[in-house]
């Protein structure tokens, strides 16, 4: 089985301010890992993903993410937050050894992110 | 903008009535999915259909029948739903099923059952 925990409903960063967004994975394989973002009245826009390789991933609007095997998590962070980043970010996770036919990707609930002007 | 399109965009319906939510992408993928995003609750997965194959229906009600006459369109047809059932429908598409492709969606149709 697979699973995905963000565990912040809600963060809140002032502009300008680095920011984190948490992400922890349970996986029996190796982990697939996506983050997506999703707008107001939108739907979810793909920002980056973690496949094999370097530990570090860039992503679209500055955003990067770090995958750490030790503490099964992968968050995505950014050195300087803007207004426009204010948004819903989900995990996501997929187990690469979930054999032939398993299309599930488990999405986290989603957390929150304001941006303080 | 995301090459994803979904009608209507929003829909209201009473429990007896038939309708039905369009998808269609213009990226040449081969997979295509139907989620349902509930307030407070994760995204959950309805069904996937790969080279136009069913591939995955995830214990969803026979109110809801899904249908992919192509690669570029997807269809759920609803009947007789549940106030429960009032949600955001996403409709997202990939290259194709494969573990490590990343998936874009449409910008949902908003569903109130009454």
């Amino acid at each position: 089985a697979q699973s995905v925990a963000q565990p912040e409903d809600q963060v809140n960063v002032a502009e300008g301010n680095p920011l984190t967004v948490k992400c922890t994975y349970s996986v029996s394989g190796n982990p697939y890992l996506f983050w997506y973002v999703q707008y107001p009245n939108r739907g979810l826009q793909f920002l980056l993903k973690y496949i094999t390789g370097d530990n570090l991933v860039k992503g679209s609007y500055g955003f990067e993410a770090e995958f750490n095997k030790s503490q099964t998590s992968f968050h995505l962070k950014k050195p300087s937050a803007l207004v426009s980043d204010s948004a819903l970010y989900f995990c996501a996770v997929r187990d690469s050894d979930s054999g032939a036919g398993s299309y599930q990707l488990t999405f986290g609930k989603g957390t929150k992110l304001s941006v303080i002007p | 903008e995301t090459g994803v399109t979904q009608t209507p965009r929003h829909l209201v319906m009473g429990m007896t009535n038939k309708k039905s939510l369009k998808c269609e992408q213009h990226l040449g993928h081969n997979a295509m999915y139907w989620y349902k995003q509930s307030a407070k609750k994760p995204l959950e997965l309805m069904f996937v259909y790969n080279f136009k194959e069913q591939t995955e229906n995830n214990s969803v009600p026979s109110r809801f029948s899904p249908e992919c006459p192509n690669s570029s369109h997807l269809f759920l047809h609803l009947h007789t739903l549940q106030p429960e059932d009032s949600a955001l429908y996403l409709c997202a598409s990939s290259q194709d099923g494969a573990s490590g492709r990343e998936q874009f969606f449409g910008p949902g149709t908003r569903l109130t059952v009454l």
